[in-house]
């Protein structure tokens, strides 16, 4: 395992709901990010945090919100999503937000939006 | 604005044979450069990294090079397997130090 963990694997919610998506980094890095992967196309950068603070938010749709209580953890609080939202949702960290430090993954959340 | 492409056909190749997959970049020149490995279900995982100034990086059966001047890096398994069977992505920093941008990824599949 890659030493970073995502809950849950799989949640499907109507347009609706609120829900959040949970990662946690078992590593010790300083820096966390979520990414958005469709099928057949590149992972997309949703949003950085390092060392807490969040220093990249890649005009991600306000119902799309994160929050990074300690460098362990880090959530994504859905709301009110629309169907082209559903994807897969990946959860990374690195030693340091900045340079060239390889980034560890977790599985991912397979999202479905109804 | 940076772009990369890498091929989004799957790649099909025999078992025992060299895989060559091609990471093509443009629009600017990064420091260095990343490849991952991502099976299906699964979050990326980290290969090999190789800086400006290498001209080739090895690990195990993987080799990867990185030529400047043409903006591109090549990504080659050596003795293929059907276990090397996955889809492969490269990364580049942005210039932003926060972020990587991403290549779609080349699938490829290794025949018995």
């Amino acid at each position: 395992e890659t030493g970073v963990t995502q809950t849950p694997r799989h949640l499907v919610m109507g347009m609706t709901n609120k829900k959040s998506l949970k990662c946690e980094q078992h590593l010790g890095h300083n820096a966390m990010y979520w990414y958005k992967q469709s099928a057949k196309k590149p992972l997309e950068l949703m949003f950085v945090y390092s060392l807490e603070e969040r220093v990249e938010n890649n005009s991600v749709p306000s119902r799309f919100s994160p929050e990074c209580p300690n460098s362990s953890h880090l959530f994504l609080h859905l709301h009110t999503l629309q169907p082209e939202d559903s994807a897969l949702y990946l959860c990374a960290s690195s030693r340091s937000g900045q340079g060239n430090y390889e980034q560890y993954f977790g599985p991912g959340t397979r999202l479905t939006v109804t | 604005s940076q772009k990369i492409e890498q091929n989004s056909e799957a790649l099909n190749i025999q078992e025992g044979k060299t895989a060559t997959l091609t990471c093509n970049y443009t629009n600017y020149s990064p420091a260095y450069l990343q490849w991952y490995r991502q099976d299906p279900g699964r979050g990326p995982v980290f290969l090999l990294l190789i800086r400006e100034n290498e001209k080739e990086k090895r690990k195990e059966r993987l080799k990867v090079t990185f030529d400047t001047t043409l903006k591109q890096s090549l990504f080659h398994i050596t003795a293929s397997q059907p276990a090397d069977s996955a889809t492969y992505l490269c990364a580049l920093p942005m210039d932003s130090n926060y972020q990587l941008i991403w290549g779609a990824g080349t699938k490829l599949i290794i025949k018995p």
